[in-house]
């Protein structure tokens, strides 16, 4: 079935330093989410990818989507104390239910 | 609020027992998922409702149901507990379509004892 591996599972950094998650699919998605969930909270949807390579950014999160559509990352640049929590990736290849990935856990020293 | 509501929000039962767990999605949401998280694990998929029927099933257990009502809400039942069921059960909406984002409720964090 369809499996989502996210990398890595933890990352612990400096304010200030850049931070990147990667997700990877063994099968050709449909579109991909971001989500972030913080320490005791839930999942919130950051932002969906659907083209081949399309890029987006938010303010200091850019996302990217593979000219495959198996893979995609989140890059944050200069990491701030509030981007702590756990980040998401979640695909679909069916157009319907999303399959999440593992999470990669952020934690920032200030 | 996200706008899914999730009741209750903790539960405490021992092993053998059975529960009910309710969702409210978001007005206007048509689908409904319900996810399972271990503690400080990922989110695993058990199953989808699109306006009252079954849309998808994912790692969903033989002793876990669920279904949706023509309000919408939904429930998840959970019987024959077992300590490994312990986690977080969030219930997700999302709008008509393909590709909306999900909006989670805050969960209902099991504890089986």
């Amino acid at each position: 079935g369809q499996q989502v591996m996210q990398i890595p599972q933890y990352q612990h950094v400096q304010e200030g330093e850049d931070f990147t998650t990667y997700c990877n699919s063994s099968t050709t998605l449909s579109n991909i989410q971001w989500y972030k969930q913080r320490p005791g909270g839930h999942p919130v949807f950051l932002i969906q990818l659907v083209k081949s390579g399309e890029v987006k950014k938010q303010k200091r999160l850019t996302f990217q989507f593979g000219e495959a559509k198996k893979n995609s990352s989140l890059h944050i640049t200069a990491t701030q104390t509030t981007d702590v929590g756990t980040y998401f990736c979640a695909g679909s290849s069916n157009n319907n239910d999303m399959r999440f990935g593992a999470g990669t856990r952020l934690t920032v020293k200030p | 609020d996200s706008g899914v509501t999730q009741t209750p929000k903790h539960l405490i039962t021992a092993t053998g027992q059975r529960v009910t767990l309710r969702c409210s999605p978001r007005s206007g949401d048509l689908s409904v998922y319900w996810y399972q998280q271990s503690l400080d694990q990922g989110l695993q998929f058990l199953i989808q409702y699109y306006n009252g029927e079954e849309r998808a099933k994912g790692n969903i257990l033989e002793r876990f149901s669920a279904q949706q009502f023509p309000d919408l809400h939904s429930e998840l039942n959970l019987s024959s507990l077992e300590l490994g069921d312990s986690a977080l059960y969030f219930c997700a909406s999302s709008g008509q379509g393909f590709g909306y984002g999900y909006t989670f409720g805050s969960g209902t964090r099991l504890t089986v004892v």
